[in-house]
């Protein structure tokens, strides 16, 4: 069962800008993180945030959970080049099985 | 250098020959879980494992087996493989349930079934 949505499901900006991502969940969650997938290639942890938090900063990422609204968003600050891959929202539901589900991804296009 | 391997990388076969694609972990992690990832619908997990000997259906388990024999250990199994399993597999592993923990991936495993 598909739980995150991201949007935009594709974004292409020009280098040094800022990119940001959204994903929206369906049920009560535990947690939610964010993973990049360059392409191809396995899927890499960037951010775990609980859904006690509200906020969480990892170098150029900061990530944002609002749970009354069943929504997060990933940006990314300063944009490189190598930022270029798909970044997956998951969630980890607080109840049932213990499993995260991933939504589509957005694919990111950093332009030199 | 903690990290989930996968072999093999790349398997071309045909309908309904038999085959397994291995997966293990450095980390002594104890949840383990494969996912497949398709165009279109994104990662689906087929089955995880949350230790020796323990394992559960995810949203797409037909046609897949899996073990749990060595806590290092979680082949994936497809006894009778169909076109429809054609995709890029991935194995995982975290310390526990994958709803509270990271997830390590491995490289993946791109099926082509004929």
């Amino acid at each position: 069962s598909q739980q995150g949505e991201e949007d935009p499901q594709a974004l292409s900006i020009q280098e040094g800008e800022n990119a940001t991502m959204n994903c929206s969940y369906k049920t009560s969650i535990n947690n939610l993180q964010w993973y990049r997938q360059n392409s191809g290639r396995g899927l890499v942890h960037l951010i775990l945030i609980r859904s006690n938090e509200r906020e969480k900063h990892s170098g150029r990422l900061r990530v944002t959970l609002d749970t009354s609204k069943k929504s997060s968003s990933l940006l990314i600050t300063a944009s490189r080049a190598a930022d270029t891959a798909s970044y997956f929202c998951a969630t980890g539901e607080s109840q049932g099985a213990q499993k995260l589900v991933f939504g589509q991804g957005t694919r990111l296009t950093i332009n030199p | 250098e903690a990290q989930v391997t996968q072999n093999p990388r790349y398997l071309i076969t045909v309908t309904g020959k038999k085959l397994t694609v291995t997966c293990s972990q450095n980390m002594n992690h104890e949840y383990m879980s494969w996912y497949r990832q398709d165009p279109g619908l994104g990662l689906r997990q087929i089955y995880y494992s949350m230790n020796v000997e323990v394992t559960d259906k995810g949203d797409v388990p037909e046609g897949y087996k899996v073990s749990r024999k060595e806590k290092r250990n979680f082949p994936l199994i497809l006894e009778s493989p169909s076109p429809n399993q054609t995709s890029l597999y991935f194995c995982a592993s975290s310390w526990g349930g994958s709803s509270s923990y990271e997830q390590y991936f491995g490289p993946g495993t791109r099926l082509t079934v004929t």
